[in-house]
């Protein structure tokens, strides 16, 4: 029954380091969406995309990049990370249509949590 | 983008019923009102989601009025279960639309 899935969910890595975090959806949504969770800053947008290689910057793009090569699977790249990197990081999908499934309802992962040391 | 203004923390005992109200002024003719609540450690799921009036589903009711610059999500009888963080988001049902959460309420039921 997972819909979103997030190909880890603990990892720990260390300053400057390339980091992979990667999502794939099995619903066939044309939104991917990547956000990060903090204490106190509840959930940020950081990039999203709406079709094939196409992607927009959400409110904290710095520091990420993202990629979608096909439509179920969402990456975002940590190209060399840090500190102030470490947190919960969130997929969801969505299909922008309204419909029975509802417009642009989101269907989240169960998150990936970095360290960074 | 719409913005979305709500309560920081509400207080329940269990078996009350709880109304969190979320502002949208400046809501767009084609947006709609969706509510998630979130877990600690989890992602958000959706609760329920309308237009205009009340929608109402096994879990919650959503009281929307005619000026749709407001939205309230009433949950009935609560439990210590229902403790979590609550989130109102106004999107508009296309591709593209970036989907902006605010920072939420956070209820917390007591016995």
């Amino acid at each position: 029954d997972v819909k979103v899935t997030q190909s880890s969910r603990y990892l720990v890595k260390r300053t400057g380091e390339k980091v992979f975090l990667e999502c794939v959806q099995d619903m066939d949504h044309e939104n991917m969406f990547w956000y990060r969770q903090d204490p106190g800053l509840g959930l940020r947008l950081i990039y999203f995309s709406y079709d094939v290689k196409m992607k927009e910057k959400g409110d904290i793009p710095e520091g990420y990049s993202v990629s979608r090569e096909k439509k179920e699977r969402f990456s975002l790249i940590l190209e060399s990370a840090s500190t102030n990197q470490t947190s919960m990081y969130l997929c969801a999908s969505s299909t922008g249509l309204a419909g029975l499934s509802g417009a642009n309802v989101l269907t989240f992962g169960a998150g990936s949590r970095l360290t960074v040391l | 983008l719409a913005k979305t203004t709500q309560p920081i923390s509400m207080d329940s005992y269990e078996g009350q019923e709880v109304n969190i109200t979320c502002s949208h002024n400046n809501i767009a003719t084609n947006d709609y009102i969706t509510w998630y609540q979130q877990f600690p450690s989890q992602g958000p799921r959706f609760i329920i989601q309308g237009y205009k009036t009340k929608v109402t589903n096994e879990v919650a009711s959503l009281f929307i009025p005619a000026d749709r610059k407001s939205s309230t999500l009433s949950l009935p009888r609560v439990s210590l279960s229902d403790t979590a963080v609550y989130y109102c988001l106004v999107a508009r049902p296309q591709a593209g639309t970036a989907l902006i959460f605010g920072k939420g309420t956070t209820l917390s039921v007591s016995s």
